[in-house]
């Protein structure tokens, strides 16, 4: 079992749609809980991070992490087709250990 | 002020031969991390580098080995290559703190096809 599982997709959603991208982990150690962005042919981007349970907002994005259900989730609010990018879901045991990723969901927004 | 840069871009190397990544960091970053990333899956944590030591290691076998320069600049050297090596090998680098959230910054990765 992989330590944090995503939905490969594809996602395909209309331009002003809102998005939601979910990710599931196992090990209840993991701390910090990410998002990144990556595009065709660069590396992933950091779009936000939470620590523990909570929500957290960053203009149109906002992740929620819910500990109890050990469930990690991104809304993309009016969405943009330049929002099209693989969204990967991440966790940490601290602030700087190593990096565990999903697999990653291709999302797709059409004009 | 660049970012963290990686070369080369790609490569193509055949089963059994060995091969060497580079990576250099971005700005004021003293810490490099190497990660694969495999066709349509995330990344996967090679290891870490920070004061030219291995400071953490992920699940890989000893034919994937580092260095980290007095510069911060890092290698990746992968010997005895198999198909199953081809994938995107990015670096990431950060400012080492102490407390708070370290946030790696990748480059553009390197692809390397073994054939």
């Amino acid at each position: 079992q992989k330590e944090v599982e995503q939905d490969p997709g594809p996602l395909s959603v209309p331009e002003g749609a809102i998005v939601s991208l979910n990710c599931t982990y196992s090990n209840s150690a993991f701390q910090y809980f990410m998002w990144y962005r990556q595009y065709s042919r660069k590396g992933p981007e950091l779009l936000m991070y939470t620590y523990s349970s909570g929500n957290k907002e960053d203009g149109r994005f906002t992740a929620q992490v819910d500990k109890s259900s050990k469930y990690i989730s991104l809304f993309i609010r009016d969405s943009q087709p330049s929002d099209s990018a693989t969204y990967l879901c991440a966790a940490r045991y601290s602030s700087a250990s190593k990096i565990i990723f999903g697999s990653g969901t291709r999302l797709s927004i059409r004009p | 002020d660049a970012g963290v840069t990686q070369s080369p871009t790609h490569l193509i190397k055949t089963r059994g031969q060995q091969v060497t990544l580079r990576c250099s960091p971005k700005s004021g970053h003293d810490t490099v991390s190497w990660y694969q990333q495999a066709l349509g899956q995330g990344p996967q944590f090679i290891f870490q580098y920070y004061e030219e030591e291995e400071r953490q290691r992920g699940n890989f076998p000893d034919r994937f080995s580092g260095h980290q320069f007095p510069n911060y600049s890092s290698e990746l050297n992968v010997n005895a290559l198999l198909l199953g090596d081809s994938a995107l090998y990015l670096c990431a680098s950060s400012p080492r703190r102490q407390g708070g959230f370290e946030t790696q910054y990748f480059g553009p990765g390197t692809r390397l096809l073994v054939l």
